[in-house]
């Protein structure tokens, strides 16, 4: 079983609209998380940090369920400028990376 | 400031051959990773090190593999030899310890092994 699972998507949605995914970990012991992004042929960005109590940064809110041990990122108010795809990172002593979400949004 | 660099941005290679990636981390980082990243297998850790001394190295496909970092901006990564399923974006990130979350990623350098 992979460490972090994450639905490849692509998750197509027009402007302004929200979407929400996530991703799920199989180390119970996973001590922090984030959410990356990575456009299309360049590298890797952190996004956000996912507290146990959820965060919200803008348009972007992500959630942390340690007993179903998932990790979700909303998107609300969707741009153009949103179209990436989305890794979900579990960090015990490294940072392990789901394999991404991409989502595309569409005029 | 400048970020982490990588080198070459792109190589093209015939199996058997050797290949050297090469990067320059962030200044004042004292952890540097290599990863790969396939469509197969997404982003995968191949080896970190902290302070130039590797501390896990259990990524790292194969004895055709090894990297290293004789001082504190510089590092390689070299696969002798390459074969076609090396093929994959390798990028290197620094961060300022291991403990940190956020790293640094390099742009990356695609490799083909045809």
């Amino acid at each position: 079983r992979k460490e972090v699972e994450q639905d490849p998507g692509p998750f197509n949605v027009p402007e302004g609209a929200t979407v929400a995914f996530n991703c799920t970990y199989s180390n119970s012991a996973s001590q922090s998380f984030f959410w990356y992004r990575q456009d299309c042929r360049k590298e890797p960005k952190l996004l956000m940090s996912v507290y146990s109590s959820g965060n919200e940064d803008g348009r972007f809110t992500a959630q942390l369920n340690r007993a179903s041990q998932y990790i979700s990122l909303l998107i609300r108010d969707s741009k153009l400028s949103d179209s990436a795809t989305y890794l979900c990172v579990v960090k015990q002593y490294k940072l392990s990376f789901g394999a991404g979400t991409t989502v595309t949004v569409r005029a | 400031d400048a970020g982490v660099i990588q080198s070459p941005r792109h190589e093209v290679t015939e199996m058997g051959q050797e290949v050297t990636l090469r990067c320059k981390p962030i200044s004042g980082h004292n952890s540097l990773f290599w990863y790969r990243q396939t469509m197969m297998r997404g982003l995968e850790l191949l080896i970190y090190f902290n302070n130039n001394v590797p501390i896990d190295d259990s990524g790292m496909p194969e004895d055709r593999f090894s990297a290293k970092m004789p001082n504190a901006s510089f590092s390689t990564l070299k696969i002798q030899p390459s074969e076609p399923r090396d093929s994959a974006v390798y990028f290197c990130a620094s961060s300022l310890t291991t403990g940190t979350y956020e790293q640094y990623f390099g742009p990356g350098t695609r490799l083909t092994v045809t």
